[in-house]
């Protein structure tokens, strides 16, 4: 099955800096990778999403790029607010309706104000 | 968008007992909903498929007669965690998949064994 790892796992930044997450995965069949940020023993929010005939996508300050041949996606956060602190999950499916995700290992942000 | 609703949010039963969630899709219809366990500050690790009309299909290494799960319709999934014991405790959440590749996830149910 798919097996997605996610890096760092903690993650402190200074208010106004960026963040970057990686995550890589395994099964090359995976064509959906979603970014989720879950406050604690809250449900995941999606916040942003990439399909793998796209290289990268932005909406506001956040933007996901994905590198099929390299299986590998990352989170950008520019300009970071102490809003922002949160677990940030990555996953993988295969995009198709009715799928699975594969979640990576959660990155624990704190934006330090 | 669309809205799933578990039940309970937080429960505590007494071990040995058997606890039953309840994954309820409001406003949409779902052949197929996930089941996930969350350790704390762990990942979601998917648990099983929940499949409507058939039986579920379980991820290697999830005992399937420890964890129960009926789709008994278009809207409504159970798990039930049998003869529960304190290393069962943990956040369960489950999802729906929505339109062409979104997940709705439910609120999670955080389950104390004591």
């Amino acid at each position: 099955g798919e097996n997605v790892e996610q890096h760092p796992s903690t993650l402190s930044v200074q208010e106004g800096d960026s963040a970057v997450i990686k995550c890589t995965y395994s099964d090359s069949a995976s064509n959906y990778f979603p970014w989720y940020k879950q406050e604690l023993g809250k449900r995941p929010q999606l916040i942003i999403d990439i399909r793998s005939n796209v290289g990268e996508k932005k909406d506001q300050r956040i933007a996901v790029t994905l590198n099929k041949t390299a299986k590998h996606f990352s989170l950008h956060i520019t300009e970071t607010q102490p809003e922002d602190s949160a677990v940030y999950f990555c996953a993988a499916s295969l995009g198709l309706g009715g799928n699975q995700f594969y979640f990576g290992t959660g990155t624990s942000l704190t934006v330090i104000p | 968008g669309a809205v799933v609703s578990q039940h309970p949010s937080r429960v505590i039963c007494k071990s040995g007992t058997s606890v039953k969630i309840e994954c309820r899709s409001l406003d949409f219809q779902a052949t197929t909903m996930f089941w996930y366990r969350q350790f704390p500050k762990k990942s979601l690790m998917l648990m099983a498929t929940s499949n409507e009309g058939s039986k579920a299909t379980y991820e290697q290494g999830v005992e399937k007669d420890k964890f129960l799960i009926n789709h008994a319709s278009l809207t409504l999934s159970t798990l039930t965690v049998t003869s529960a014991h304190p290393e069962d405790s943990s956040f369960y959440i489950c999802s729906a998949p929505g339109g062409n590749t979104e997940a709705f996830f439910g609120q999670g149910t955080r389950l104390t064994v004591v």
